[in-house]
């Protein structure tokens, strides 16, 4: 069955990049999403890149996908202690109904 | 006015009790979702809508229960709780129509603790 996984911890200091990865199972994904959840809050959409595409950049943030590994990355440059928050990747099968969320990683921005 | 709002959002009852929590959206989107989070688990999925006369199970549905009201409500039922059902639940949305699966749109949660 479809399986995302992501580490579960990461930290970094403030100013520096962060590189969150993820690796996914399903191959027929059309879309690859990243999710970010601050604390007391749901799950908000921060971008996703079409199966097509190698690389989206969108300010701070640029996703790569690897559809051969089966690899996404999230990097966000010049991180910021508003970035800590757990980041979540997600898959969507094309033939299937549903989403399939990784289990999340914890960003810590230390000062 | 948050697009998509659970009620209640705390929540701590006893053991055998029934819950019922509501979600209603004004995104106007005819999928909608119900999760639960646990820690180091990620999103797992309930159940779910596709339409008001559509319900399908999730990969964790055994313990609840749904109804879809209305296109714009969607609500889980925990017929008698048990103390492994305390989480994190989330409700979403989505719009149905386009290619592929569109993003989904989440609630704030509810923290529900049962003792």
């Amino acid at each position: 069955g479809e399986d995302v996984e992501q580490s579960l911890f990461l930290s970094v200091r403030e100013g520096d990049s962060s590189v969150i990865n993820c690796t996914y199972t399903d191959s027929s994904s059309t879309y690859l999403y990243w999710y970010k959840q601050e604390p007391g809050a749901g799950l908000q959409l921060l971008t996703y890149i079409f199966s097509n595409m190698d690389m989206k950049q969108d300010q701070r943030l640029t996703v790569l996908l690897n559809k051969k590994d089966k690899h996404l990355s999230l990097r966000i440059a010049d991180t910021q202690t508003g970035d800590s928050a757990i980041y979540f990747c997600a898959e969507s099968p094309n033939y299937g109904q549903n989403f399939v969320f990784g289990p999340g990683t914890r960003l810590s921005v230390l000062p | 006015d948050a697009d998509v709002t659970q009620t209640p959002r705390n929540r701590i009852t006893k053991t055998g009790k029934r819950i019922m929590l509501e979600c209603s959206q004004t995104k106007g989107h005819d999928r909608m979702y119900w999760y639960r989070q646990d820690p180091g688990l990620g999103l797992r999925l309930i159940y779910y809508s596709f339409d008001v006369k559509d319900i399908n199970k999730g990969e964790i549905s055994d313990g609840y229960s749904v109804s879809r009201q209305a296109q714009a409500k969607f609500s889980l039922s925990l017929e008698s709780a048990i103390p492994n059902q305390t989480a994190l639940y989330f409700c979403a949305t989505s719009d149905g129509t386009g290619f592929g699966n569109q993003p989904q749109h989440f609630g704030d949660g509810t923290r529900l603790s049962i003792l």
